[in-house]
């Protein structure tokens, strides 16, 4: 089964601050890898889709990259509804296998 | 609006059954995968079983294989997921997850998500 090894397991930031949440794979996966976000009592919702491509109605404050097996999304300007717990899926084989999740929490 | 909604969550013994489904609408139903995916309370996503459009492919999490059956009903637009010998490490929210595709005809990320339906293993 391919590894999601997702970090960090919690990060705090500031209104307007930069964030970055890294994935990355036991094993290639091409660019077969998605983001999510889900708030407490929440199903999850799909942020980035294809590594980088932005699910439509999603802010232009939320980037998604790849480099190899390593995957980042990134989120600019952070606002306070950005308080989440997020997580990358990769879909490139079955079982796919979720990372661990990254709660941010906004200070 | 695409819609999912999942039902038939409950709280059950250990080593009892429980059948869960998942209603669609707003979409061509028999044209899309689907999946269950399940979160152990505070705990992270996990991902429990495929179906195909057609119902021809399955696939299911070690961690459920032999215990759990995925079917669908693509004239009823469901799917169901029948759970047997269950434990306690089976508690979790279980969600419904569309296979999504987009215009450009990538495929395979979940979206959208039912909101879930609790199962409780306890004594």
């Amino acid at each position: 089964d391919i590894q999601m090894t997702q970090s960090p397991s919690t990060l705090s930031a500031s209104v307007g601050d930069r964030v970055t949440i890294t994935c990355r794979a036991s094993e290639t996966i091409g660019d077969w890898l998605a983001w999510y976000q889900q708030k407490p009592r929440n199903a999850p919702r799909i942020l980035i889709y294809k590594a980088s491509t932005l699910e439509s109605g999603v802010p232009s404050t939320f980037s998604g990259s790849v480099s190899g097996t390593e995957f980042t999304l990134t989120i600019t300007n952070l606002q306070p509804d950005d308080s989440a717990t997020y997580y990358c899926l990769q879909y490139n084989t079955y079982p796919y296998t979720f990372g661990q999740g990254t709660n941010l929490e906004i200070k | 609006e695409v819609l999912l909604v999942e039902s038939g969550g409950g709280l059950v013994q250990p080593g009892g059954s429980l059948r869960l489904s998942c209603e669609a609408s707003g979409f061509t139903f028999n044209a899309y995968a689907m999946n269950w995916v399940r979160q152990a309370p505070g705990k992270g996503l996990e991902w429990v079983s495929y179906i195909s459009s057609t119902g021809n492919t399955i696939y299911y999490a070690d961690s459920v294989k032999g215990r759990f059956t995925v079917s669908r009903d693509n004239g009823n637009n469901s799917v169901s997921l029948q759970m047997e010998s269950l434990r306690d490490e089976d508690t979790a929210i279980y969600y419904c997850a569309r296979e999504a595709k987009d215009s450009g005809g990538w495929y395979g990320w979940f979206d959208p998500w039912g909101r879930g339906a609790l199962v409780t293993v306890s004594s």
